[in-house]
C-alpha cells in the first residue's frame, strides 16, 4: 500500500535550518507530486509548497518563498523540505502528502505521519 | 492567497446528522476535499470532488457543493467521528497553490 514515512522530530535554535524528509513506497514515485503542509500548535493547516517528482521543479507559497526549498531524490523515492532562518512561529508539525489529480479534482490521498519541528533557544 | 472559512466548532448528538460548511471564492472553480484530523494522527481523506468517498470511509460521510461553498455531511454520527475537519482546494486561478479551510472541531 502507499506509505509516506517521515523523518523524526527535531529541535532547532532560532536562525538555524531544518530538513524534513519523506520516504515514499508502494507506488511509482514520479507519477505523483509531493506537497508539504504544516500545522502549528492549536492552529489550522498551512500549505507550503510542492515538488514535481518527475522533473524536480518546485512551487512555493509566497509566504515561504524566501526560506523554503523542496527537493526530491528520485532513486531514493524521498522528498525533502528544507526551511531556513527558523523562528519560534515555525514550531509546527510538518506533513508531506501525495496529491492525486483525476476527474474529481485534486486531493491528498496519503499523508506522512508528521514531523514535529520545535524552534527554541 | 484566498481563504476558506469554516465554522470553528459544531456539536452534534449521537445518531444525528451534521453538516460542515466550507466557504470561499476558490470553490467556484475548484472541487473541495475533506480531511478528518484526530489528535496525534495524520489527516485522513474522507471525501473529495462531487461525490467521491475513499475506500474504507463509511457511507455516512457525504459531500456536496453549491456556488462558493462546499459541504461535508455526516449522517448518523458516531462517537468516533469526533475530531477536526478541514476542507481544502486548489487555487483555480493558477492551479499551483492550495488553500486549507480554517477547520471545524466536531464534538459528539
Amino acid at each position: 500500500q502507499v506509505l509516506l514515512v517521515q523523518s523524526g522530530a527535531e529541535v532547532k535554535k532560532p536562525g538555524a535550518s531544518a530538513r524534513v524528509s519523506c520516504r515514499a513506497s508502494g507506488y511509482t514515485f514520479t507519477h505523483y507530486t509531493i506537497h508539504w503542509v504544516r500545522q502549528a500548535p492549536g492552529q489550522g493547516f498551512e500549505w507550503m509548497g510542492w515538488i514535481n517528482t518527475l522533473n524536480g521543479r518546485a512551487k512555493y507559497e509566497q509566504k515561504f518563498q524566501d526560506r523554503v526549498s523542496i527537493s526530491a531524490d528520485t532513486p531514493a523515492t524521498t522528498a525533502h523540505m528544507d526551511l531556513s532562518d527558523l523562528r519560534s512561529e515555525d514550531t509546527a508539525v510538518y506533513y508531506c502528502a501525495r496529491l492525486v489529480l483525476d476527474g474529481s479534482g485534486s486531493y491528498f490521498d496519503s499523508w506522512g505521519q508528521g514531523c514535529l519541528v520545535t524552534v527554541s533557544s | 492567497s484566498s481563504e476558506l472559512t469554516q465554522d470553528p466548532g459544531l456539536s452534534v448528538a449521537l445518531g444525528r446528522t451534521v453538516r460542515i460548511t466550507c466557504q470561499g471564492d476558490s470553490l467556484r472553480g475548484s472541487f473541495a476535499s475533506w480531511y478528518q484530523v484526530k489528535a496525534g494522527q495524520a489527516p485522513l481523506l474522507v471525501f473529495h470532488g462531487q461525490g467521491n468517498r475513499p475506500s474504507g470511509i463509511p457511507d455516512r460521510f457525504s459531500g456536496s457543493s453549491a456556488g462558493n461553498a462546499a459541504y461535508l455531511t455526516i449522517t448518523g454520527v458516531r462517537a468516533e467521528d469526533e475530531g477536526d475537519y478541514y476542507c481544502a482546494c486548489q487555487e483555480p486561478n493558477d492551479n499551483i497553490h492550495f488553500v486549507f479551510g480554517s477547520g471545524t472541531r466536531l464534538t459528539v
